[in-house]
């Protein structure tokens, strides 16, 4: 079956360190997102891609980076810059940049600091 | 810039109830509109996607509508059931702003009692 894998489904990170969430497709989607999710607030997206080797900063990109190695994989590291990292963080893909398109998401990676 | 509020926040209904859920936008230059259901501590699954041209769209009990020009959307589920009850979002994929960026809703919360 065709999806989305997030990985791990829950994630702790010690104060000062870099974490990395994993995010791999196999629905040769073109174009993948990073969202972040809190309670009470709509999603909020960190960062996206629309072709390989390419990504563009989201709404709330600081702390975070990501790279765009392989259509199938964009990985997300939350580094220690990032100062209130704990929430719900959500991967999703799209077939392109057809505006038409809608999007697919995984079942998301748990991150609390300890 | 656009925004999207989803009223009520929270709704609970008893088992067999037809119900309405409703998402509202401030900016009807938007390319597509997809609501979601989102089950507690996991991803975000797709139920229904309106391109802008179109008025509505059904899949078995839902039935999506769109008013583009008043910045309307609603998400009719018709014989609700326990199973029903989650969180739904609505995003719409607004058309300024650069990139395939969806714009969320914080959600409303059904509890379908038996």
């Amino acid at each position: 079956d065709g999806g989305i894998t997030q990985s791990p489904k829950y994630l702790f990170r010690k104060e000062g360190q870099n974490v990395t969430l994993s995010c791999e497709q196999n629905l040769n989607h073109d174009a993948m997102y990073w969202y972040r999710q809190d309670p009470g607030q709509g999603l909020r997206l960190i960062y996206y891609s629309q072709i390989v080797n390419d990504f563009q900063k989201g709404d709330i990109a600081e702390g975070y980076s990501v790279s765009r190695e392989k259509k199938e994989s964009f990985p997300l590291t939350v580094t220690s810059a990032q100062k209130n990292p704990t929430a719900f963080y959500l991967c999703a893909s799209s077939t392109g940049d057809r505006a038409s398109y809608g999007y697919t998401f995984g079942s998301g990676t748990r991150l609390t600091v300890v | 810039k656009q925004e999207v509020t989803q009223i009520p926040a929270a709704l609970s209904v008893p088992e067999g109830e037809n119900l309405v859920l409703n998402c509202s936008f401030t900016d009807s230059a938007i390319y597509n509109l997809q609501w979601f259901r989102q089950d507690p501590g996991k991803g975000l699954t797709s139920l229904l996607l309106i391109q802008s041209s179109q008025r509505e769209q059904t899949s078995g009990r839902l039935n999506a509508s769109l008013d583009k020009s008043s910045g309307r959307s609603t998400l009719y589920i018709a014989a609700s059931q326990p199973g029903d009850s989650a969180t739904y979002l609505c995003a719409v994929k607004r058309i300024t702003g650069g990139g395939n960026k969806l714009t969320f809703g914080t959600g409303t919360q059904l509890k379908v009692e038996l």
